[in-house]
C-alpha cells in the first residue's frame, strides 16, 4: 500500500518559535490534509490543500501542497502552548477511503 | 454540537470476550469509518461503510465486523478479543462529493485486552 513518511516524530520547542514538519509519499496524492489530535480527543481537521503548489493559511498555520504532488509541509508561527498535541499528514488519491495517514508528529511547547 | 459520538470511552476486556462499539453522527453524512490507533503507526482503516446497508473493508479489517443499520450509527464488534487489538479506536464520519475526505472524528475509545 501507500506509504507516508512524517518527519520529526516530536519536537520541543520554546513558546514564540515557528515550526515546521512536513510529509513525503512514494505516490501521487491528489489531496493533502493535515489534522492536529489534543490528547485524549479525535482529530480535527487543519488545513485541506487540492492543488500542486498549492500554499493554505489557516491564522498562525501554513500548509503548502508540493509541486511533484508526493509532499507537504505544516508551518506554525509563534507557537503558543495550545498548540502542544500529535499532528498528522493524510494523503488522498481519490477519496476518504483512500486516505493514508502519517504516523504524526507530536509537538510540545515549552514555556 | 454533538457531531460524532463514540461511547464507550475506555474498556477493559480479556482474552476472548467479545464487544461492541457504537458510534452515532448527527451529520446526516453518508460515510463512515472505524480507525485504530496505535502509538507511531498513525491510523488505520478497519472498515467503512458508504451509506446505510453496506460495508467495506479496509486496511486491517482482520478480528473485526461492522454493521450499519442505521445511516447514523456504525457499530463495531469484536468476536473474540485478543491483545494484539489492544488500541485505540476512532470512528469518522464524511460528507460525499467534493470535501468527502474531510473527516470529522469523535473523541476515541480506548481498548486494553488483557
Amino acid at each position: 500500500g501507500q506509504q507516508l513518511n512524517q518527519s520529526p516524530q516530536s519536537m520541543f520547542i520554546q513558546e514564540g518559535e515557528d515550526v515546521s514538519m512536513n510529509c513525503t509519499s512514494s505516490s501521487i496524492f491528489n489531496t493533502w490534509l493535515w489534522y492536529k489530535q489534543d490528547p485524549g480527543e479525535g482529530p480535527v481537521l487543519l488545513i485541506a490543500l487540492y492543488k500542486a503548489g498549492e500554499l493554505t493559511s489557516n491564522g498562525r498555520l501554513t500548509a503548502q501542497f508540493g509541486i511533484t504532488r508526493k509532499d507537504s509541509f505544516l508551518n506554525i508561527s509563534a507557537s503558543i502552548p495550545s498548540d502542544v498535541g500529535i499532528y498528522f499528514c493524510a494523503g488522498s488519491s481519490g477519496s476518504a477511503r483512500q486516505l493514508t495517514f502519517g504516523s504524526g508528529t507530536q509537538l510540545t511547547v515549552l514555556p | 454540537n454533538a457531531g460524532v459520538t463514540q461511547t464507550p470511552k475506555f474498556r477493559v476486556l480479556k482474552t476472548g470476550q467479545s464487544m461492541t462499539l457504537l458510534c452515532a453522527q448527527d451529520m446526516n453524512h453518508e460515510y463512515m469509518y472505524w480507525y485504530r490507533q496505535d502509538p507511531g503507526m498513525g491510523l488505520r482503516l478497519i472498515h467503512y461503510s458508504v451509506g446505510e446497508g453496506t460495508t467495506a473493508k479496509g486496511e486491517v479489517p482482520d478480528g473485526y465486523n461492522v454493521s450499519r443499520l442505521k445511516k447514523q450509527n456504525f457499530l463495531l464488534g469484536l468476536e473474540s478479543a485478543a491483545p494484539s487489538q489492544t488500541s485505540v479506536y476512532f470512528c469518522a464520519s464524511s460528507s460525499t462529493g467534493t470535501g468527502g475526505e474531510k473527516l470529522f472524528f469523535g473523541s476515541g475509545t480506548q481498548l486494553s485486552v488483557l
